[in-house]
């Protein structure tokens, strides 16, 4: 059960360098979402998808773009990777107000 | 705007001490669901319970047991005689029900450490 795919799991970019985290999920959900994970600062959304062809602005968008290529593909984009964007982050998918499941993360690090 | 509030950060107990963990959660819809979930040291987010709005039955599995309270907007969790294993950070989280614009928020988490 492959559930929520994200990749890669981990990634050090530089300065100014731009890319793409890809999202999959197998379970026909309508909903999914693109987190960053911070200390002290919980999950905070950047970007969602409540269903094919509409994305909306979490919390924290700054800085990244999104595309919500299928129902089963959300990908996020980092166009010039800033320091501040050092995180890691997890893609989700759930139906609206179901359970989300989770990705196992992607660990970021721009030097 | 729907907003979910841990004012609890770290909490450190010694093994078999219960320990709650407040959830404090704001909206204007009057249908919503509300989540537990817990990331342990090794990092994946795991699902422990969800809530919707209409259901104020308090619910009980195994050492874990949840209050929830419309009239103080909480949704609060108990771990009874805590374990070294319970250690990680716990989540709550808010979904309103809003169609096309149903987003899935989260508090800050709290950090819970149980020693030995």
């Amino acid at each position: 059960n492959a559930g929520v795919t994200q990749t890669p799991k981990f990634q050090v970019l530089k300065t100014g360098q731009s890319m793409t985290l890809q999202c999959a999920q197998d379970m026909n959900h309508n909903s999914m979402y693109w987190y960053r994970q911070d200390p002290g600062m919980g999950l905070r959304l950047i970007y969602y998808s409540a269903s094919e062809g509409t994305t909306d602005k979490g919390e924290v968008p700054n800085g990244y773009n999104v595309s919500r290529l299928n129902k089963r593909e959300f990908s996020l984009r980092l166009e010039s990777a800033a320091p501040s964007q050092t995180s890691v982050y997890f893609c989700a998918s759930s139906e609206i107000g179901g359970v989300a499941f989770f990705g196992q993360g992607t660990r970021l690090t721009v030097v | 705007a729907q907003k979910v509030t841990q004012a609890q950060t770290e909490i450190s107990v010694v093994e078999k001490e219960d320990v709650t963990l407040d959830c404090v959660y704001e909206t204007r819809d009057t249908t919503y669901y509300l989540f537990w979930y817990k990331q342990p040291p090794s990092g994946e987010l795991v699902f422990l319970i969800r809530r919707n709005s209409f259901d104020e039955q308090n619910e009980i599995s195994g050492r874990y047991s949840w209050n929830f309270q419309k009239s103080t907007s909480s949704f609060n969790f108990t771990i009874t005689a805590s374990q070294v294993v319970d250690s990680a950070v716990y989540f709550c989280a808010l979904s309103e029900w809003a169609g096309a614009n149903s987003k899935l928020t989260f508090g800050k988490g709290i950090t819970l450490s149980v020693r030995p």
